[in-house]
């Protein structure tokens, strides 16, 4: 149990679906990531939010959308989708202080197959 | 963008030996950060070099970081089997704090 907990674990869609997936944190961090990990790219950052605000977006297709409502939560919105974005992705959260960041806790990922 | 390289990509060693993952930045790096996956599993933080020249040691593991602040090492003396993940090394990226890791090594330990 890392603190942060992610879900679906795992997640079938088609090409044409939409669908989310969520992250909650019960660590009190005041930073929440996405990470995307598949064969080609391990651990490709996609969005980084700090107190609520996206300060960072890796020139993500937009049919990925992010949206935080508080620190605590993380929710990646899914849209359209192409069979080349099935991997695993991991949501992560840290505390952010004026000396950078601490360590990343990440969930135990979710893993989305696109038909 | 900051960049940064790990090696080897794999590596397959005997239970019992030295292995050792190198991890090479394009630009100085305020600090490093190292992460071990399990198979199956997420990563998982093992520890965080700052200072020039560092080392750090938790038992059988040893961290370095360069003394420019480029480069990073992680050697672990007379692996086993327990030792078998992927170990990934992490700098800072664009936004000052979010981290941009390495492709990782993975490690297969055979007994």
């Amino acid at each position: 149990e890392t603190g942060v907990t992610q879900t679906p674990r795992h997640l079938v869609m088609g090409m044409t679906n939409k669908k989310s997936l969520k992250c909650e944190q019960h660590l009190g961090h005041n930073a929440m990531y996405w990470y995307k990990q598949s064969a080609k790219k391990p651990l490709e950052l996609m969005f980084v939010y700090n107190f609520k605000e996206q300060t960072e977006n890796n020139s993500v297709p937009s049919r990925f959308s992010p949206e935080c409502p508080n620190s605590s939560h993380l929710f990646l919105h899914l849209h359209t989708l192409q069979p080349e974005d099935s991997a695993l992705y991991l949501c992560a959260s840290s505390q952010v202080g004026t000396a950078g960041t601490g360590e990343l806790f990440f969930g135990e990922g979710s893993r989305l197959t696109v038909l | 963008g900051q960049q940064v390289m790990q090696i080897p990509q794999y590596q397959h060693v005997q239970e019992g030996e030295d292995f050792t993952t190198y991890c090479n930045s394009s630009t100085t790096l305020s600090n490093i950060q190292w992460y071990k996956q399990r198979p199956g599993g997420h990563p998982v933080f093992l520890i965080q070099l700052v200072k020039s020249g560092e080392v750090k040691k938790q038992k059988r593991l040893t961290f370095q970081f360069g003394e420019a602040k480029k480069n990073s090492s992680l050697h672990i003396t007379a692996t086993q089997t327990t030792d078998v993940g992927t170990y990934f090394c992490a700098g800072v990226s664009n936004s000052g704090y979010a981290l941009n890791f390495g492709k990782g090594t993975s490690l297969l330990v055979t007994p």
